[in-house]
């Protein structure tokens, strides 16, 4: 079946560093790709909408500059998170729209 | 605007003890209902879904009934086990946009003991 592939699956970094984020769909293309982002016990707040070949759209009060998404195939979409803070830390999801499979996650920690 | 109400958790049970978490949703038109199962550390994972109402989706001998009439989409279990225990997600997605994202209800976590 449809699979959506995700990774790195953990990541630990230093402040201020830059942390990419792949998201691929192994054997279907996926025009549209979703990034969720989950806080400890808390459910998942959708972050933006990623659209092959055009900008992503981000919900409101999520920081463009800060979250850079790139969707330059139909089968893969990057979440950039750009001079990480411990306050970004977090667990990161992706989801292709069609069908809506999701990645296993990436849990993100920010020293 | 759509929103998902769910239960507040933690549900603690007994094995083979009979489950219900309940779901409500505040939406336009019709949305297709779904509900996520989350083990530790794991990513999601779709248990069962509905897109109309009076439809159930069922999976794993989970079950929920789609119920326009009071808005809800509880999730029931007649016997549930140890390896069940996990966060589960109520979520929404409206009918009319398939390409759109999902809402989703804050989780309940379930935990089972032998």
């Amino acid at each position: 079946g449809a699979v959506v592939s995700q990774h790195p699956s953990w990541v630990i970094c230093k402040s201020g560093t830059s942390v990419k984020i792949e998201c691929r769909s192994l054997d279907f293309q996926a025009t549209t790709m979703f990034w969720y982002r989950q806080f400890p016990k808390q459910s998942l707040m959708l972050m933006a909408t990623s659209n092959e070949g055009s900008k992503a759209t981000y919900e409101q009060g999520v920081e463009k500059d800060k979250f850079l998404i790139n969707h330059a195939s139909l089968t893969l979409s990057t979440l950039t998170v750009t001079s990480a803070h411990p306050e970004d830390s977090s667990f990161y999801i992706c989801s292709a729209s069609q069908p809506q499979h999701f990645g296993d996650g990436t849990r993100l920690s920010i020293l | 605007g759509n929103s998902v109400t769910q239960m507040e958790g933690p549900v603690t049970l007994s094995e083979e003890a009979f489950l219900t978490i309940n779901c409500t949703y505040t939406a336009t038109g019709y949305p297709s209902l779904f509900w996520y199962v989350q083990y530790p550390g794991e990513g999601l994972q779709l248990l069962l879904k509905a897109t109309k109402a009076d439809d159930k989706g069922s999976n794993k001998g989970f079950e929920a009934t789609y119920r326009k009439e009071t808005t809800s989409f509880h999730l029931e279990k007649g016997s549930v086990q140890v390896s069940d225990s996990a966060v589960y997600f109520c979520a929404l997605r409206r009918a009319s946009q398939a390409g759109t994202a999902l809402i989703f209800g804050k989780g309940t976590t379930l935990s089972v003991s032998s």
